[in-house]
């Protein structure tokens, strides 16, 4: 059964730095997402893509924060000046139909 | 705003016993509810969802819109259903999800 897939599993990263996280999401799938979570926290939202481009996205998903789909395959979440409170497990999901979005293992990034 | 409240951070039950894990939401519109389920070391996977009103592992869940509450129920607990649990909802077709805090199940032996 196909799956999201996300590396790194785990990125460790000083302050300020900047982070490209990347995800595989299912091939015939058309919504792709990512979420966070702190730990000890609820999981977020942070964005969602369609069609090329940003269709909805949370306060949490600021000027820092980017998205892409450089090859028609990968799906990355960049951040581009890490803050210590970006700290946390970030999941890919992806989405066809039928409201049911596939999530990957998560990365975990410690910013240090 | 949309929100999803999970009063217990964990419940804890015997092997048999029936197990309730509770779920309140709070959306102005028609709202799409979700139950993910993550055992130790896997990823979220979805466990149920309303609209199709399903049973999945002897899970289910109601919607009740009165009470804006979609608890989820099995009457016999396994060992093998400890995992955490989270409650989520969407708005509409392909929209995102907002997530309860999360409620840990034990299954003790």
């Amino acid at each position: 059964e196909p799956e999201v897939t996300q590396t790194p599993s785990h990125q460790v990263t000083q302050m300020g730095q900047e982070v490209i996280l990347r995800c595989v999401p299912i091939s015939n799938h058309l919504y792709f997402y990512w979420y966070r979570q702190i730990l000890g926290q609820k999981v977020e939202f942070l964005v969602s893509f369609y069609n090329n481009e940003i269709s909805e996205k949370s306060e949490i998903f600021d000027d820092q924060f980017s998205v892409e789909r450089p090859d028609g395959s990968n799906f990355t979440l960049k951040i581009r000046s890490t803050k210590l409170e970006d700290s946390a497990m970030y999941f890919c999901a992806s989405c066809r139909s039928s409201y049911e979005q596939y999530f990957g293992p998560g990365t975990r990034l410690t910013v240090t | 705003a949309q929100r999803v409240t999970q009063p217990e951070k964990l419940l804890s039950v015997f092997k048999g016993a029936p197990v309730e894990l509770k779920c309140n939401y709070s959306y102005s519109g028609s709202p799409e509810l979700f139950w993910y389920v993550q055992y130790s070391r896997q990823r979220l996977q979805l466990l149920l969802r309303h609209i199709s009103r399903e049973s999945i592992k002897g899970f289910t869940a109601d919607l009740n819109k009165g009470e804006t509450s979609f608890h989820l129920k099995k009457p016999f607990a396994q060992e093998e259903d400890s995992a955490m649990y989270y409650c989520a909802l969407s708005s509409s077709g392909y929209s995102t999800l907002t997530f309860g805090k999360g409620t840990m199940l034990l299954v003790s032996p």
